[in-house]
């Protein structure tokens, strides 16, 4: 099934580090999401991109959405111990005109203190 | 609260003993889902739905069974139960198709002996 490529698969930083992780795809996506999953939680929402080229933050987060349409980043800085978990990217790919919500493979995360 | 709310937490149960999991919202989502979460495939969607009487499949739907009679609710049926598909289960919803972001619930942890 269709799936969003993303790395790296999981980090381990010091805390006080920078964090950058990415999301592609073969296809267009009209809107990029990011989630973080706590240990035992479901997913939640950190940052939504809905226009390419679009660069957002929220607090220590940054994401932006390709130029491309296929493509977005996140960056985390001055990583904190309660940063740890899995941090997946997400969207909407429509298919014979459909729409489904893929997920990204994630990126477990791991800070050091 | 808006939340998602699933039924059972935990599960374990035996090899072709039909179960079934409960999901239920309370934002008037129209787009519901189901995901399946296994170490390092990230979140599989097993089955979606775009609105009441309106299900399809997702990208791994074999031996899964879903209705959605309210608008609701979403309930995940387990016919004959297999080891394979012993897993951590997610319910999602999303406001509309396309675009928005989705909700999850809390999550099963599904074991089949």
């Amino acid at each position: 099934g269709q799936q969003l490529n993303q790395s790296p698969q999981s980090m381990f930083i010091q805390e006080g580090e920078d964090v950058s992780m990415n999301c592609t795809s073969s296809s267009i996506f009209n809107t990029w999401l990011w989630y973080k999953q706590d240990p035992g939680e479901g997913p939640v929402l950190l940052i939504a991109l809905y226009k390419a080229g679009e660069l957002t933050s929220n607090g220590r987060l940054t994401a932006q959405f390709g130029i491309t349409r296929k493509d977005s980043f996140l960056n985390i800085s001055a990583s904190i111990p309660s940063d740890v978990g899995i941090y997946f990217c997400a969207g909407w790919a429509t298919t014979s005109g459909t729409y489904k919500y893929i997920f990204g493979t994630g990126t477990r995360l791991k800070v050091l203190a | 609260e808006a939340q998602v709310t699933q039924n059972p937490r935990y599960l374990i149960t035996v090899t072709g003993k039909k179960l079934t999991v409960t999901c239920s919202q309370n934002m008037n989502h129209e787009y519901m889902s189901w995901y399946r979460q296994d170490p390092g495939l990230g979140l599989r969607q097993i089955y979606y739905s775009m609105n009441v009487e309106v299900t399809d499949k997702g990208d791994v739907p074999e031996g899964y069974k879903v209705s959605r009679k309210e608008k609701r609710n979403f309930p995940l049926i387990l016919e004959s139960p297999s080891p394979n598909q012993t897993s951590l289960y997610f319910c999602a919803s999303s406001l509309r198709t396309g675009g928005t972001e989705a909700f999850f619930g809390q999550g099963t942890r599904l074991t089949v002996v």
